[in-house]
């Protein structure tokens, strides 16, 4: 079964720190993003890629920046964290075959105070 | 550009009745159309998923859910609820064979199960 590690599920961060949220899939997936879940916004992606190396926008990158050097990680990165990025951060693989379904982690609950 | 609309921000059911929980789409074409579960505390699980064929789609646990090009819907139901079933339900919507960065979210309906 295809498994999506998000390294923490609680964060507490102070207004102007750099924070990194890990995440690991362990079935060589070709494809991971990193949404941001909020109440009555739904989901809204932030970062994906396609590849090592390799990373695009989404709807809201701002304030954000990833890292991939590895197939299996895909790390996001708040270079200076805000109050308003406060908000539960979920980790998605996926493969190239076709119809391959989205993955999720369980999700990482940031607090920045 | 595609869109995702879940009319119901909560629905509260009592066990054992049956369940709808609704999804209207906005897409030029025949889209890939998901349903997925979130419990709390959480990832997303998926239920369900649509993507040619039969309009009706059987998911896991129980779950079904009818895509009506007509209508523009895909509305999620499930004959009898169980109370482990009280969870967040997402609809989301994508173009076929463009990859799930074009994925679109609806904002999530709260099933609250009644004894």
């Amino acid at each position: 079964d295809v498994k999506v590690t998000q390294s923490s599920r609680y964060l507490v961060k102070r207004t102007g720190e750099k924070v990194f949220l890990e995440c690991v899939q362990d079935m060589d997936h070709e494809n991971m993003f990193w949404y941001r879940q909020d109440p009555g916004l739904g989901l809204r992606l932030i970062y994906f890629s396609y590849d090592v190396k390799m990373k695009e926008k989404g709807d809201i990158p701002e304030g954000y920046s990833v890292s991939r050097e590895k197939k299996e990680r895909f790390s996001l990165i708040l270079e200076s964290a805000s109050t308003n990025q406060t908000s539960m951060y979920l980790c998605a693989s996926s493969s190239d075959r076709e119809n391959s379904p989205l993955h999720f982690g369980n999700g990482t609950r940031l607090t920045v105070t | 550009a595609q869109s995702v609309t879940q009319p119901d921000i909560h629905i509260t059911v009592s066990e054992g009745a049956s369940l709808e929980l609704r999804c209207n789409y906005s897409y030029g074409a025949t889209p890939y159309l998901f349903w997925y579960v979130q419990s709390p505390g959480q990832g997303l699980q998926l239920l369900l998923k649509y993507f040619s064929g039969d309009t009706l789609v059987q998911g896991i646990k129980g779950f079904e859910a009818e895509f009506k090009r007509s209508q523009s819907s895909f509305n999620l139901r499930k004959p009898s609820v169980h109370w482990s079933d009280a969870a967040e339900y997402f609809c989301a919507v994508g173009p076929i064979n463009s990859g799930y960065s074009t994925l679109t979210f609806g904002k999530g309906t709260m099933l609250l199960v009644s004894p």
